[in-house]
């Protein structure tokens, strides 16, 4: 089983539609879960920065965390052009590794 | 909003041929790394350097690359004897003074062997 899995899409969505991506993972060392969004050509760019279980809200992403199946969420609410791009997950454990560990990504576009 | 840079964009070299990647992570940052995405693949942990010594490295990080802080800003990745397979993306990131603080990364630097 592969350390992070994310189902690489491509996901097409109509603007103003709610997304949802998804990451599952078999480490249960990982304490600290990311989402980053990467446009072509670019880095990866911070979303969101979460630690442990439960859910954290900012603007029109959620990100929500479930330890205990091993799923993490990013929700997009009312969707735009501009949100379309690669989205990676990312996670990491407490102390001891620094690295990260990736999801392969998964490609949304928002059509106008 | 301060941000990771790195040169150059885009660097073309030939096999067997030495080459260095160069970043300026966010000035306040202490704990710095590399990553590469191969083409279609994932991102991928090479390296980690703190307190100007490497921390921690993958499997892939072998004997012919080399991490180097040369001065108070500048963060360098070496390879040596490059081959084709070394063709990649290879991203700069940095964090801030604990190493569980997210990581912020640049906007790669495309290396392709000839």
């Amino acid at each position: 089983q592969k350390e992070v899995e994310q189902d690489p899409g491509p996901l097409s969505v109509p603007e103003g539609a709610i997304v949802s991506l998804n990451c599952t993972y078999s480490n249960s060392a990982f304490q600290y879960f990311m989402w980053y969004r990467q446009y072509s050509r670019k880095g990866p760019e911070l979303l969101m920065y979460t630690y442990s279980s439960g859910n954290k809200e900012d603007g029109r992403f959620t990100a929500q965390v479930d330890k205990s199946s091993k799923y993490i969420s990013l929700f997009i609410r009312d969707s735009q052009p501009s949100d379309s791009a690669t989205y990676l997950c990312a996670m990491k454990g407490q102390g001891g590794s620094e690295k990260l560990v990736f999801g392969k990504g998964t490609k949304l576009t928002v059509n106008p | 909003e301060p941000e990771v840079t790195q040169t150059p964009s885009h660097q073309v070299t030939q096999m067997g041929q030495e080459v260095i990647l160069r970043c300026v992570p966010i000035s306040n940052h202490l704990y710095f790394y590399w990553y590469r995405q191969i083409l279609g693949q994932k991102v991928e942990f090479l390296v980690s350097f703190y307190n100007n010594e490497i921390s921690e490295k993958s499997e892939i990080f072998d004997d012919q690359f080399s991490v180097e802080r040369p001065d108070g800003s500048n963060f360098t990745l070496k390879i040596r004897s490059t081959k084709l397979e070394d063709s990649a993306m290879y991203f700069c990131a940095s964090s801030k003074v604990d190493s569980n603080q997210p990581q912020h990364f640049g906007d790669g630097t495309r290396l392709s062997i000839l």
